[in-house]
């Protein structure tokens, strides 16, 4: 069964570094977005994107975050210089078509501990 | 942002019983419904969604049904078994609105043998 990926599964790095987490959405999939959960919060909504650009994005989503698709597999987040703050599990999800019975199939994620 | 609210952060069922999770929502231009089960190191894995014409869809041992004038849903999981055993999100979203998920805080449900 098609599934999206994540690598790596856990992520070390120290506060004002940079760090790209990387995803591959499943491989007919249009859509793509990136979730994260902080320990012990709900899954929050970050960004999508469609057509090689973003289609949508939340507060949380700042100047410190970029996505990029740089070839025709990889969808990768960026956060530019790392808060102590970051620190959560993000998940990349991927969905067939935009809009309508929107269902979105996500990667096991990305565990981020800043230091 | 409590537009998707699960009160009950856990819930504990004997095998083969039933168990209903239940969901709540605020923003009534929520237009689909999605449930997410999710194990410990494994990402959200979708389970079944519902439109908002619709007020239950069925498949195999889950339903959910949907309450658009009390703004509630729920799950039902019958009969359960101890493989349900895991995190439970509702979400939901809004059609043609950049289709971000907006999650609930997730309800535990352990399935005892």
């Amino acid at each position: 069964e098609p599934e999206v990926t994540q690598t790596p599964s856990h992520q070390v790095t120290q506060m004002g570094q940079e760090v790209i987490l990387r995803c591959v959405p499943i491989s007919n999939h249009l859509y793509f977005y990136w979730y994260r959960q902080i320990l012990g919060q709900k899954v929050e909504f970050l960004v999508s994107f469609y057509n090689n650009e973003i289609s949508e994005k939340s507060e949380i989503f700042d100047d410190q975050f970029s996505v990029e698709r740089p070839d025709g597999s990889n969808f990768t987040l960026k956060i530019r210089s790392t808060k102590l703050e970051d620190s959560a599990m993000y998940f990349c999800a991927s969905s067939p078509r935009p809009g309508g019975k929107n269902i979105q199939y996500f990667g096991a994620g990305t565990r981020l501990s800043v230091l | 942002d409590q537009q998707v609210k699960q009160n009950s952060p856990s819930l504990s069922v004997q095998e083969g019983r039933i168990s209903i999770l239940n969901c709540d929502y605020t923003n009534s231009m929520f237009d689909y419904f999605l449930w997410y089960k999710k194990y410990p190191a494994e990402g959200p894995t979708f389970l079944i969604s519902i439109s908002s014409i619709k007020d239950k869809n069925e498949d195999g041992r889950f339903t959910v049904f949907l309450n658009k004038s009390a703004k509630h849903l729920s799950l039902h999981i019958v009969p359960s078994q101890p493989g349900d055993s895991a995190v439970y999100f509702c979400a939901a979203t809004i059609n043609n609105a950049g289709n971000m998920l907006t999650f609930g805080g997730g309800t535990r449900l352990m399935v005892k043998p």
